[in-house]
């Protein structure tokens, strides 16, 4: 088990541009969940995924985000013409779901995003 | 409102004290979670429950279905408990699982 992994850890990048981030999950897991948290709140969920189909978008997730997991393994979420209200921490979790059960979820150390 | 509230916001103890934080939240829900985040971002799940009372080492989450009301408890703090405490519900009015998250707390444990 190597845990959540998310790349980059921390993006500084100028508002406009856009931003790729991707999520490894475990392995084995298939559900995807991506949440953002800005500074000194709780994170709030943007979407999931359960295997390569994204079954739920938040209201937070603006026409400028999109997210995927075409082969229900990795994950990618891209914000396009990054405002300075995209900056927060975007965190990515995974968990199995196995009839209907909860699971606890894995969460990954997030990406850090910085607009200038 | 929230649909998840946290207290105490911030929460400072000397080592050795017993401390609680509090979640109470307003949703029926499948689960609630507690979490740990450390400065830099890393989330770690340590409790999730759906009725009574868990342990795991000097902690122990509690919660009450009736009352909508969890309770961390950590016994005999230490400063590497120093980090801030997060509760999430698994609310029956969402779908997938996500988790609808409180503020959280920040404790601090001085030696």
């Amino acid at each position: 088990d190597t845990g959540v992994s998310q790349n980059p850890r921390h993006k500084i990048t100028k508002r406009g541009q856009n931003v790729t981030f991707r999520c490894d999950p475990i392995s084995e897991h298939n559900r995807l969940y991506w949440y953002r948290q800005t500074l000194g709140q709780g994170p709030e969920f943007l979407t999931y995924f359960q295997n390569e189909a994204q079954l739920e978008k938040s209201r937070l997730l603006s026409d400028r985000f999109s997210a995927e997991r075409p082969k229900g393994s990795f994950s990618t979420l891209e914000i396009q013409r990054t405002e300075q209200g995209d900056s927060a921490m975007y965190l990515c979790a995974s968990s199995l779901i196995e009839s209907g059960a909860d699971q606890p979820q894995h969460f990954g150390d997030g990406t850090r995003l910085s607009i200038l | 409102k929230n649909e998840v509230e946290q207290s105490p916001q911030n929460l400072t103890a000397q080592e050795g004290e017993f401390i609680t934080i509090n979640c109470s939240y307003s949703v029926g829900i499948s689960a609630l979670h507690w979490l740990q985040q450390h400065p830099g971002g890393g989330i770690v799940s340590l409790f999730m429950l759906s009725s009574g009372k868990k342990k795991h080492g000097r902690l122990i989450a509690t919660i009450n279905i009736q009352e909508k009301h969890s309770s961390l408890h950590i016994t005999a703090s230490h400063p590497r408990d120093s980090a801030v405490y997060i509760c999430a519900v698994r609310s029956l009015e969402t779908s997938g699982s996500r988790l609808t998250f409180g503020e959280g707390t920040q404790l601090t444990v001085n030696p």
